[in-house]
């Protein structure tokens, strides 16, 4: 079984600055992760995701994310926000392959301030 | 755009009442689930349909059922409405390649 745990349902920054979104997971094989963004009144979109090999994942919109296996975590950050980048933010965790049917952490609204 | 679309965008039903939900992909990709997402939460895996047949459901009681389609297009029929049902009805298709999924922008269900 899988599970996700993002840590704040809302993180407010300044337009410029850093963002990080944390990401935990539990999971007991291997996982697969994923970040998805979904803006409002949309379905959601793939950022990036991790099976295997890099540790440090590059997605659209000059996110990434990195694997760490140590503290079971897969954090997502950008070097500058832009206004927008704010949206809610999804963290999810499947196993590799079979149907990769994932499991969804609660989300992190992104506030990007001016 | 992820050509996925989904019907209707909204809708209203009261309690006891039944409800029908509908998705299609221009993908021509063969897997499709369904997610429900309540307010401020994440989605819930609800099914997964691959070449007709359910392959996967989530913790979701049987008045919730599907269909897939010859042409991959797909329905969720949700039975005897509850006021908990009231959320955001998601579907995507999954790229058997990569395993990514394309939503669609979903379908608002509010139930009274």
């Amino acid at each position: 079984a899988q599970s996700v745990t993002q840590l704040g349902s809302h993180v407010s920054v300044s337009e410029g600055a850093l963002v990080l979104l944390r990401c935990n997971y539990s999971s007991s094989v291997p996982p697969y992760l994923f970040w998805y963004v979904q803006y409002p009144n949309q379905g959601l979109q793939l950022l990036l995701k991790y099976t295997t090999g890099a540790t440090l994942v590059k997605g659209i919109n000059g996110f990434e994310a990195e694997f760490k296996k140590s503290e079971t975590s897969f954090h997502l950050t950008k070097p500058s926000a832009h206004m927008s980048d704010a949206a809610e933010y999804f963290c999810a965790v499947s196993a590799p392959g079979g149907s990769y049917i994932p499991t969804f952490g609660r989300g992190t609204s992104l506030i990007v301030h001016p | 755009e992820t050509g996925v679309t989904q019907s209707p965008t909204h809708l209203i039903k009261t309690r006891g009442q039944q409800v029908t939900l509908r998705c299609s992909s221009q993908s021509g990709h063969n897997t499709v689930s369904w997610y429900q997402q309540a307010l401020g939460q994440g989605p819930q895996f609800i099914f997964q349909y691959y070449r007709e047949e359910e392959n996967g459901r989530g913790n979701f009681p049987p008045r919730f059922s599907g269909l897939q389609f010859p042409n991959y297009s797909s329905e969720l029929n949700v039975n005897a409405l509850e006021l908990d049902d009231s959320a955001l009805y998601l579907c995507a298709y999954r790229d058997p390649n990569t395993g990514e999924l394309f939503f669609g922008e979903g379908s608002r269900l509010t139930v009274l």
